[in-house]
């Protein structure tokens, strides 16, 4: 068991730019979460799937974010069109259920200049 | 969602017990709380959650009150490696909603 791992740990790009995060949960769990942190903050849900299967979705989460957990495995996070004010750590966690806490990536912290 | 407030900053002696309030005066009734704790760059790391009932595991205690409108976690003896920001939420089902954190610093 390796935990969660979120890859790239680091994005810059520029505003306009598309940009893709990967998460790679623990192998037994079929809970994953997709959570975003802006400095000073706490994390903010983004959307969560069990499964495969994308079960709720925060109004946070506009139009230019998209998330895929094909096959129930790892995840995909896209931004199209970044903008300034996507600059945050996007923080990936899985559980088993609700009962037990997540177990959190590190992130992946997107710098948009 | 429940909303939390949490003081920003408290210092602990290395070796004594850390006591971390928090507010949660609008937890719905099925809503677990919920503590995490993140140290610089990392990602949040899970601590202990209860609902009704104080809670114990290896690394903390959690103390509900019986209104279950607010609660404090303990540490009961903190080490330098325990300085972080310690987060109280609420949850349920699947969504955790965290407030600003406090930021613990153990001292030596």
């Amino acid at each position: 068991d390796t935990g969660v791992s979120q890859d790239p740990r680091h994005k810059i790009t520029k505003r306009g730019q598309n940009v893709t995060f990967r998460c790679d949960p623990i192998s037994e769990h079929n809970r994953l979460y997709w959570y975003r942190q802006t400095l000073g903050q706490g994390p903010e849900f983004l959307t969560y799937f069990q499964n495969e299967a994308q079960l709720e979705k925060s109004r946070l989460l506009s139009d230019r974010f998209s998330a895929e957990r094909p096959k129930g495995s790892f995840s995909t996070l896209e931004i199209q069109r970044t903008e300034q004010g996507d600059s945050a750590m996007y923080l990936c966690a899985s559980s088993l259920s609700d009962i037990y806490g997540y177990t959190f990536g590190s992130g992946t912290r997107l710098t948009v200049v | 969602d429940a909303k939390t407030t949490q003081p920003p900053s408290m210092d602990c002696a290395e070796g004594r017990a850390a006591n971390l309030p928090c507010n949660h005066s609008t937890i719905s009734g099925n809503e677990y709380v919920y503590w995490y704790r993140q140290i610089h760059s990392q990602g949040p790391q899970y601590i202990i959650h209860g609902l009704k009932n104080n809670e114990t595991n290896e690394m903390a205690s959690l103390i509900i009150t019986e209104d279950r409108k607010s609660s404090t976690l303990i540490l009961p003896h903190a080490t330098l490696r325990d300085t972080a920001v310690y987060y109280c939420g609420g949850g349920s089902n699947y969504k955790l909603t965290f407030g600003k954190g406090t930021l613990l610093t153990v001292n030596p």
